[in-house]
């Protein structure tokens, strides 16, 4: 079963817009991590943010993490139709027996118009 | 350094067979995760392996089974195939600390009929 929830389930924007997709989850977490995932192929790692992390960069990403909310955002800046894209969180939970069980949520499907 | 590797990438099999499926982890990496990716379920853990060892394990029936070998090379098995088990299975390698990330190969696409 899926730990949360992704807001919203399908993003459409043009080119050089910004792009925010939401994540919730239910449990104390140890990281969540955002992925990619273009056509059903594997996904693509894009950032971790650790549970003591309130935000991190990576080229045109920016990731917030609320622990207190226990949500997370992802937003992606001036968009590229190369973006086009599923998105996921994942959350590792808190704890000594979560090894490698990453839970995601449903995705954002993200569309990026030329 | 090569990525995860994933064999076979498509498979079709009929309800009653069953199944292998290969995954080659990053060099280094210890660990190796199982999902399997449907339109309605979305992501969900099957189970990983740290050192040959099961560590962690999903909600799956115990048709779904897998091991890992000395070299890390993990494989998943699925017997008495049904329908529902039709999905993308994909296998991810980390080094097996709880912070590190989770590498994810191409998938097997698996078609029951």
């Amino acid at each position: 079963s899926q730990q949360g929830e992704e807001d919203p389930q399908a993003l459409s924007i043009q080119e050089g817009e910004n792009a925010t997709m939401n994540c919730s989850y239910k449990t104390s977490i140890n990281n969540l991590q955002w992925y990619r995932q273009n056509s059903g192929r594997g996904l693509v790692h894009l950032i971790l943010i650790r549970s003591n992390e309130r935000e991190k960069h990576s080229g045109r990403l920016r990731v917030t993490l609320d622990t207190s909310k226990k949500s997370s955002s992802l937003l992606i800046t001036a968009s590229r139709a190369a973006d086009t894209a599923s998105y996921f969180c994942a959350t590792l939970k808190a704890g000594g027996t979560s090894y490698g069980k990453l839970t995601f949520g449903q995705g954002t499907i993200l569309t990026v118009h030329p | 350094k090569a990525g995860v590797t994933q064999t076979p990438r498509y498979l079709i099999k009929t309800r009653g067979q069953q199944v292998t499926l290969s995954c080659s982890p990053i060099s280094g990496h210890r660990s190796v995760s199982w999902y399997q990716q449907t339109p309605g379920q979305g992501l969900q853990f099957l189970f990983e392996y740290f050192s040959e060892t099961q560590r962690n394990k999903g909600n799956f029936p115990g048709r779904f089974s897998g091991r890992q070998f000395s070299n890390s090379r993990s494989e998943m098995n699925v017997s008495t195939l049904e329908l529902g088990d039709s999905a993308l299975y994909l296998c991810a390698s980390s080094k097996g600390t709880a912070q590190e990330t989770q590498y994810f190969g191409p998938g097997t696409r698996l078609l029951v009929l």
